[in-house]
């Protein structure tokens, strides 16, 4: 069936760097994927709607050049923290719809990300 | 707007018990889906169900149950003789039929006692 994956799975990084969180479909085309994240014990908020070819859509209150999102293919949407301080250390987690008609969203793995 | 509601933060139960976990929403769409996900502390989103607002028809998935209720825009999860390996958090989940975003609930975190 179709898979989403992402990686890294757990990462982390020193303050005032930025890293990088990829994430693939990997036996279908998604031309919007989607990136949501999660503090401690929280729910998941919807962060961005990535957009193969374009700009990515941001939610209210999110920082756009903080988080910067590319959706260069059709197989890979990329998160990037920038600068990032240890109030981004959170899990990232990223959903794109499956091919077909069945209208299924599939979430990768999550991303654990620490920042020191 | 779209909101979804788990009231019930964290549920402790003893293994063996039944227990149920709440979800209401709110939507202005007439067409949409519910979801429920499993999240263990590993972090992954383990799909349960995905519910379409035409079919109420309750469902049963082994010792899972869900009963969606549109009248009270409800759709609750009963776990049956709840095993150690339930303990995780659970998030209610509705998602427009024309759109791919989820809106979550803030997740019931349910920890089964031996």
């Amino acid at each position: 069936g179709a898979v989403v994956s992402q990686h890294p799975s757990r990462v982390i990084c020193k303050s005032g760097t930025s890293v990088k969180i990829e994430c693939r479909s990997l036996d279908f085309q998604a031309t919007t994927m989607f990136w949501y994240r999660q503090f401690p014990k929280k729910s998941l908020m919807l962060m961005a709607t990535s957009n193969e070819g374009s700009k990515a859509t941001y939610e209210q209150g999110v920082e756009k050049d903080k988080f910067l999102i590319n959706h260069a293919s059709l197989t890979l949407s990329t998160l990037t923290v920038t600068s990032a301080h240890p109030e981004d250390s959170s899990f990232y987690i990223c959903s794109a719809r499956g091919p077909g008609a069945g209208n299924t969203i599939y979430f990768g793995e999550g991303s654990w990300l620490t920042v020191v | 707007a779209q909101k979804v509601t788990q009231a019930q933060t964290e549920i402790s139960v003893v293994e063996k018990e039944d227990v149920t976990l709440d979800c209401v929403y709110e939507t202005r769409d007439t067409t949409y889906y519910l979801f429920w996900y499993k999240q263990p502390p590993s972090g992954e989103l383990v799909f349960l169900i995905r519910r379409n607002s035409f079919d109420e028809q309750n469902e049963i998935s082994g010792r899972y149950s869900w009963n969606f209720q549109k009248s009270t825009s409800s759709f609750n999860f009963t776990i049956t003789a709840s095993q150690v390996v339930d303990s995780a958090v659970y998030f209610c989940a509705l998602r427009g039929y024309n759109f791919n975003k989820f809106y979550f609930g803030s997740g019931t975190k349910l920890n089964v006692k031996p």
